[in-house]
């Protein structure tokens, strides 16, 4: 099974609006930490938010929030107030620790594509 | 720079060569990541150092790829007798969080983009 999963193909918003970027993840491990990252067309990838698996809030960083829902294991990305520079390639990633000290490499979805228009 | 250093940026190579990348990490950060990325493609994990520890090399596709870290600091990348396949860009990053740590972001360096003819 996939530990990542992000299906949406492709996402358009209109500039100034919100949108949610979907997230869900696979893991046994109580603990863990879920990230987002942005990809834009540069190249470089840029950290955007962290929630973890015990954290009792959903994160928020400016404009980004994270819509957590531990039960459905989901980790949704919510941009608010969509902007031209928003448009970018939206990793979701995991960290766990299989083994105390031993593994805890990160692993990433596919990716979403968000397209904000003008 | 503060940041993670990658070189070089771009390499075209002819397929069967063997190849070298580097990383220079952020300092002070214990763990350094190797992943890689094909146009359009999410980012495929293949090694992971985590301060003396034995690396976690359960990505490396083959035995081709291979993977070392001096000091604790720079890691080199090789990659021999190169295929088309190999064609892709090599993202390194480094992280201050320890092995038990769920926390700590990853810092990316930009790439190096492999071209394999």
């Amino acid at each position: 099974a996939q530990k990542i999963t992000q299906t949406q193909p492709g996402m358009f918003v209109q500039e100034k609006e919100a949108v949610t970027l979907d997230c869900t993840y696979d893991t046994s491990d109580p603990s863990y930490g879920l990230f987002w990252y942005k990809q834009p067309s540069s190249g470089e990838m840029i950290f955007l938010i962290y929630q973890g698996s015990y954290d009792q809030q959903n994160a928020t960083e400016g404009r980004y929030s994270l819509n957590f829902q531990k039960a459905r294991k989901s980790a949704n990305l919510v941009i608010s107030a969509s902007q031209l520079g928003d448009s970018a390639m939206y990793f979701c990633a995991m960290r766990e620790v299989i083994r105390t000290g031993a593994n805890s490499k990160l692993t990433f979805g596919k990716g979403i594509t968000l397209s904000v228009r003008p | 720079g503060a940041g993670v250093s990658q070189s070089p940026s771009n390499k075209v190579t002819e397929k069967g060569k063997d190849v070298e990348l580097r990383c220079d990490p952020i300092s002070g950060h214990t763990a350094l990541y190797w992943y890689r990325q094909s146009l359009g493609q999410g980012l495929e994990f293949l090694i992971y150092f985590q301060g003396n520890s034995a690396p976690d090399k359960s990505g490396l596709p083959s035995d081709r790829f291979s993977a070392e870290r001096t000091g604790g600091s720079v890691s080199t990348l090789t990659i021999q007798r190169t295929q088309q396949e190999d064609s892709a860009v090599y993202l390194c990053a480094s992280s201050s969080g320890s092995g038990g740590s769920v926390t700590g972001e990853l810092f990316f360096g930009e790439g190096s983009r492999l071209t394999v003819l």
